[in-house]
């Protein structure tokens, strides 16, 4: 079992829609980054939380870390958003601990 | 400001040799980290250097290798290739201060024939 769990795998919007990804993990962290890699490979920091809520744009990123769980929102998703969404825990002795990602594709 | 800088973009080996890949952090940004990404494990953390040292260490074996220079510019040895070592070799720099955001730069695409 992954240490960091993503969910879903993949998803499928209309563009408007309210999207929520999920990350929940199993070990202790310290924070947790969230990364946006589009088709080509380059990767795209988008958030690192250690508590609360961060807000950019229409990005919103949540973490409770004694429930161990952090959600990536976007709100009215464009098709320009469609790219694969990473999270990463930070562990206590500083490695990076990867989720699988989540395929998001959003349609005009 | 510039961003992080890899080199070379795309490399092609075969077995046993050796390859070193280069990664030219943001002006200022004293932490270095790498990372291996494959369509089977995804993401992983390899090492990461800050001030010359090595700092972190992923779960990889001997045969992966880095090292820091002044400049803060650093690069990644992998020796002796096999066929598994093909992948995208990612690297990050931040100023090292904390927990931070991490900017990424494009990657090397490694195959091993």
């Amino acid at each position: 079992k992954n240490e960091v769990e993503q969910s879903p795998q993949n998803l499928t919007a209309q563009e408007g829609e309210f999207i929520t990804i999920n990350c929940s993990y199993s070990v202790g962290i310290s924070a947790l980054h969230w990364l946006q890699q589009h088709p080509g490979g380059g990767i795209v920091s988008l958030f690192m939380l250690s508590s609360g809520k961060k807000k950019h744009g229409r990005l919103i990123a949540t973490i409770n870390i004694q429930e161990k769980h952090s959600s990536l929102h976007i709100t009215a998703s464009h098709p320009r958003d469609s790219a694969v969404y990473i999270c990463a825990g930070l562990d206590i002795d500083n490695d990076m601990r990867f989720g699988a990602g989540t395929r998001l594709t959003v349609k005009p | 400001k510039a961003g992080v800088t890899q080199t070379p973009r795309y490399l092609i080996k075969t077995r046993g040799q050796q390859v070193t890949l280069s990664c030219s952090p943001i002006s200022g940004h004293r932490s270095v980290s790498w990372y291996q990404q494959t369509p089977g494990q995804g993401l992983q953390f390899l090492f990461e250097y800050f001030s010359e040292t090595q700092r972190n260490k992923g779960n990889f074996p001997g045969r992966f290798s880095g090292r820091q220079f002044s400049n803060s510019r650093s690069e990644m040895n992998v020796s002796t290739l096999e066929l598994g070592d093909s992948a995208l070799y990612l690297c990050a720099s931040s100023s090292g201060q904390g927990t931070e955001k991490l900017f990424f730069g494009s990657g090397t695409q490694l195959s091993v024939l």
